[in-house]
């Protein structure tokens, strides 16, 4: 199956500072998705980014389908962006399942 | 519009007994899809139902099942617990696929 590998691992910063999340997968994709583990446990959306980029706020995302890597920024960050950062994959052909990504867990402090 | 509604939120069991957990899944979704999530394997697929139909499996044993009603409401079904199987196990709806995933707040289930 697809292989979904994040960096960094973990990730310290000093608030305010800005940071990039990566994302590879192995194969190719028809959807991909980041997602926000806040510390008591809940995933949000953060982006539906196949492809392209996207920005909200302080945070964006790119997705380089052909070279088979998605990356998230985090500009100016906050003792709220802490937690855990998933991407999650759907790969190309037909109904697959959904793969997530190991996970880059974030610690912003004051 | 209201959420995705995992029930229980906690539960503790035996080793040995069966555990039914539920998922109400947002208002026209159909897809729902089931995760394990512990410290060392992270988020894991256990299997996606669609319109009463289990459209995708993951890799765990037999004893972990699941069914969709024709409301789309959902129940996963672990028998003979192990130690193993505590978990924080998550659903999520959308309207097919990935797309609109949407979580739920989970159930954090301990066996002892």
């Amino acid at each position: 199956g697809i292989q979904v590998e994040q960096s960094p691992p973990d990730l310290i910063l000093q608030e305010g500072a800005n940071s990039t999340l990566r994302c590879n997968f192995s194969d190719s994709v028809n959807n991909l998705q980041w997602f926000h583990q806040n510390p008591w446990g809940q995933l949000i959306n953060l982006f539906y980014i196949p492809s392209g980029t996207k920005q909200n706020g302080r945070l964006s995302a790119t997705t380089v389908a052909t070279e088979r890597y998605s990356l998230l920024y985090i500009s100016s960050s906050q003792t709220t962006d802490s937690g855990v950062y998933f991407c999650a994959v759907e790969p190309s052909g037909g109904y697959q399942k959904v793969t997530f990504g190991t996970g880059t867990k974030l610690q912003v402090i004051p | 519009k209201a959420g995705v509604t995992q029930t229980p939120r906690y539960l503790i069991k035996t080793r040995g007994q069966q555990v039914t957990l539920s998922c109400s899944p947002i208002s026209g979704h159909r897809s729902v899809s089931w995760y394990q999530q512990t410290p060392g394997q992270g988020l894991q697929f256990l299997f996606e139902y669609f319109s009463e139909t289990q459209r995708n499996k993951g890799n765990f044993p037999g004893r972990f099942s699941g069914r969709q009603f024709s409301n789309s409401r959902s129940e996963m079904n672990v028998s003979t617990l192990e130690l193993g199987d505590s978990a924080l196990y998550l659903c999520a709806s959308s309207l097919a696929g990935i797309y609109g995933y949407t979580f739920g707040s989970g159930t954090r289930l301990t066996v002892v």
